[in-house]
């Protein structure tokens, strides 16, 4: 156990529609990662916030959105959902900014994503 | 961004020492290199990072040659368990780095009876 959840564990939709992804990191780390895992694309970087704000940011689709909360959580919004955007979706955390030697992330165990 | 360059499949036995090379040619100064392992429907797991020489932890030992250019993840004696997608990563640990956390395709590491 990683010490991030993230729920739900599954996911389905239909195209068209939007979601919400949710993420707790581990207790205290402040920086929090999203990922999307798809058969042909391997393990993508999305997005990454640090205590509430965006630090960098990768193959993120316009249609996506993430935010930070105060209380530390995440969430990840999919809106115009298409068939392609069907995957696993992973939350990280690490953490990195506040004083660790490395920046190991530790991984949840994914939202799997369907969109028929 | 340092680009990686792994095996994509490597088959072995149970008991014998695997050794996964990943290169990274243009590998920057303030770069480490990190290695995950993936089971399937699983995140990746954390299981060694280095700068240089060597490193070495409970499950496995990490390489690095001077140049860092290449480096070779080695795992003792597997088993069958250790079956999964080995990703080698290469990036700065600067907190305001943008740099993205690239995974890249990883090697498939199928260990057989």
């Amino acid at each position: 156990d990683s010490g991030v959840t993230q729920t739900p564990k599954h996911l389905i939709t239909a195209t068209g529609q939007r979601v919400t992804l949710r993420c707790s990191p581990r207790s205290g780390d402040l920086s929090v990662y999203w990922y999307q895992q798809s058969l042909d694309q391997g393990l993508q970087f999305l997005i990454q916030y640090y205590n509430g704000e965006e630090r960098a940011k990768g193959n993120i689709l316009e249609r996506f959105s993430a935010q930070q909360f105060p209380d530390l959580h995440s969430e990840l919004n999919l809106s115009s959902l298409e068939l392609g955007d069907s995957a696993l979706y992973f939350c990280a955390s690490s953490a990195l900014g506040r004083g660790a030697s490395s920046n190991e992330q530790f991984f949840g165990p994914g939202t799997r994503l369907t969109v028929l | 961004l340092a680009k990686t360059t792994q095996p994509i499949s490597m088959d072995s036995y149970e008991g014998q020492e695997v050794n996964i090379t990943c290169s990274h040619n243009n590998i920057a100064t303030n770069d480490y290199i990190t290695w995950y392992q993936q089971f399937p429907s699983q995140g990746p797991r954390f299981i060694i990072q280095g700068y240089k020489t060597k490193v070495t932890n409970e499950v496995a030992s990490l390489f690095i040659p001077a140049d860092r250019k290449s480096s070779t993840l080695s795992l003792p004696r597997v088993s069958l368990s250790d079956t999964a997608v080995y990703y080698c990563l290469v990036g700065d640990q600067s907190f305001d780095s943008a740099r993205q956390l690239t995974f890249g395709s990883g090697t498939q590491l199928t260990v057989l009876p």
